[in-house]
């Protein structure tokens, strides 16, 4: 059964900060990975998508990168904006049923 | 524009009254998912339908139920809603498995009252 994790599950930063957000899956065998921004009593939106066959997928300030392998993938979010202030997540797409299993997320604070 | 729409937004009921939520899709895809998502948590898959062909989740309660009319509609159906059934419900769409990407729609407020 994939089981994802996210680190940090909270995270706060003053506008303009490049950052990190680090996901990890234990079931290496994935199709693709998406990751989704969910602002506040809100539905998913869709960053990017990167194949298994990817190492890694460019929208904008956001990088996400795939290391299918070591079962890690990452977002980078360029010069932060208070915008970009929302949870992300994180989902593989995995197992016979083609199944999105999604982290918990990272909570993303910029502050102006 | 083409988009995922579910109503109501908000929808309150009462312990034991069953309760239906909709979802409709312009985008012509052939997969559509239901997801719960409580407070603080991921969200969980329920079920899927890939065009008619249902597909429930093992851990899914037989409480929750799902139709699927047309291409473009889908439905879930809670018979008798407990206090434990509060959440988020999302509804996506893709358009199939192999073409992956997910789109949601803006969700759901279920509260049991």
């Amino acid at each position: 059964k994939q089981e994802v994790t996210q680190i940090p599950a909270a995270l706060s930063v003053p506008e303009g900060e490049n950052l990190v957000l680090n996901c990890s899956f234990t079931d290496s065998a994935i199709y693709n990975l998406q990751w989704f921004r969910q602002d506040p009593g809100k539905g998913l939106t869709s960053l990017l998508l990167i194949q298994s066959s990817q190492r890694e997928q460019t929208s904008g300030r956001l990088n996400a990168s795939l290391d299918k392998s070591s079962g890690r993938s990452t977002l980078y979010i360029a010069a932060s904006q208070p915008g970009d202030s929302a949870t992300y997540l994180c989902a593989p797409d995995s197992g016979s049923a083609r199944q999105l299993t999604f982290g918990s997320g990272t909570q993303l604070t910029v502050l102006p | 524009d083409a988009m995922v729409i579910q109503n109501p937004r908000y929808q309150v009921t009462q312990f034991g009254k069953p309760v239906t939520l909709s979802c409709s899709q312009t985008l012509n895809h052939n997969v559509m998912y239901w997801y719960q998502q409580k407070s603080s948590q991921a969200p969980k898959l329920l079920f899927h339908y890939y065009d008619k062909d249902f597909n429930n989740e093992a851990d899914t309660p037989d409480n929750f139920q799902s139709r699927r009319p047309n291409t473009s509609f889908c439905f879930l159906d809670i018979r008798s809603p407990g206090l434990g059934d509060a959440a988020m419900y999302l509804c996506a769409t893709s358009r199939d498995r192999e073409v992956y990407e997910q789109y949601f729609g803006p969700g759901t407020r279920l509260t049991v009252t």
